[in-house]
């Protein structure tokens, strides 16, 4: 069965500086997605990325970068220079493989709440 | 582009009413739908999944039922509330591509709560 474990439920930093959300998972597929989701206050999960098991490049995108590491089964997740605005739940998810015919489930994590003071 | 519309955005029934949720997409056709339920302070409950008229999969047995009408219309429903279906649900879509692992997007969510 596919698990995904966000072992900090809360995080609050002061505005500016970086905060590291951690992200392991667990999956007897070779192929697989992984992805993080933004959950603002106002409810609607707003996508941020998504990676594939083939690729173990880092990625960057402004403030955000992800870094996947097969070996240990984590992709982790930082924000750069924090902002206000960066305060909410943030969810990593593993797609499971699947056809059509199922449709493609995602299995989420329990979500780490960020606050970021000012 | 493609936008996904959930109503009511909040709701609150007593306990033993019945419950009927819709979601609908534009500007795509044949997607993968979804129910999500989300409870206080937790993580996301994957509820249905749809891959295409009429053709719905339960993923934890409850007393809440999904239909899908239409291509993309979402349903969900239940003829008598429990205190325990109290919770934010969120509708998803995925593209129908070739890809198997295409991410989710999300509606805006609707807030139930059984007093």
């Amino acid at each position: 069965a596919q698990k995904v474990t966000q072992a900090q439920t809360e995080i609050s930093v002061v505005e500016k500086e970086d905060v590291t959300l951690d992200c392991v998972y667990e999956t007897r597929d070779t192929t697989y997605y992984l992805f993080w989701y933004k959950q603002p206050p106002s409810g609607e999960l707003v996508f941020l990325i998504r990676r594939n098991s083939f690729d173990e490049q880092n990625e960057i995108s402004g403030r955000y970068s992800w870094n996947f590491q097969k070996s240990t089964s984590s992709f982790n997740f930082t924000i750069t220079a924090s902002q206000v605005v960066d305060s909410a739940v943030y969810f990593c998810a593993l797609s499971e493989v699947m056809i059509k015919a199922a449709g493609n489930k995602l299995t989420f994590g329990g979500g780490t709440r960020v606050l970021v003071k000012p | 582009s493609q936008t996904i519309h959930q109503w009511p955005a909040t709701l609150v029934q007593p306990v033993g009413s019945p419950l009927s949720l819709e979601c609908t997409v534009e500007g795509t056709s044949n997607p993968n739908l979804y129910w999500y339920r989300q409870a206080a302070g937790r993580g996301l409950q994957l509820l249905f999944y749809s891959v295409g008229i009429g053709q719905i999969s339960s993923e934890v047995p409850q007393n809440l039922s999904a239909s899908r009408p239409q291509d993309r219309q979402f349903i969900l429903s239940s003829k008598k509330l429990l205190l325990s279906d109290s919770g934010f649900y969120l509708c998803a879509w995925s593209p129908w591509t070739e890809s198997s692992y295409n991410e989710q997007f999300f509606g805006p969510g609707t807030r139930l709560t059984v007093l």
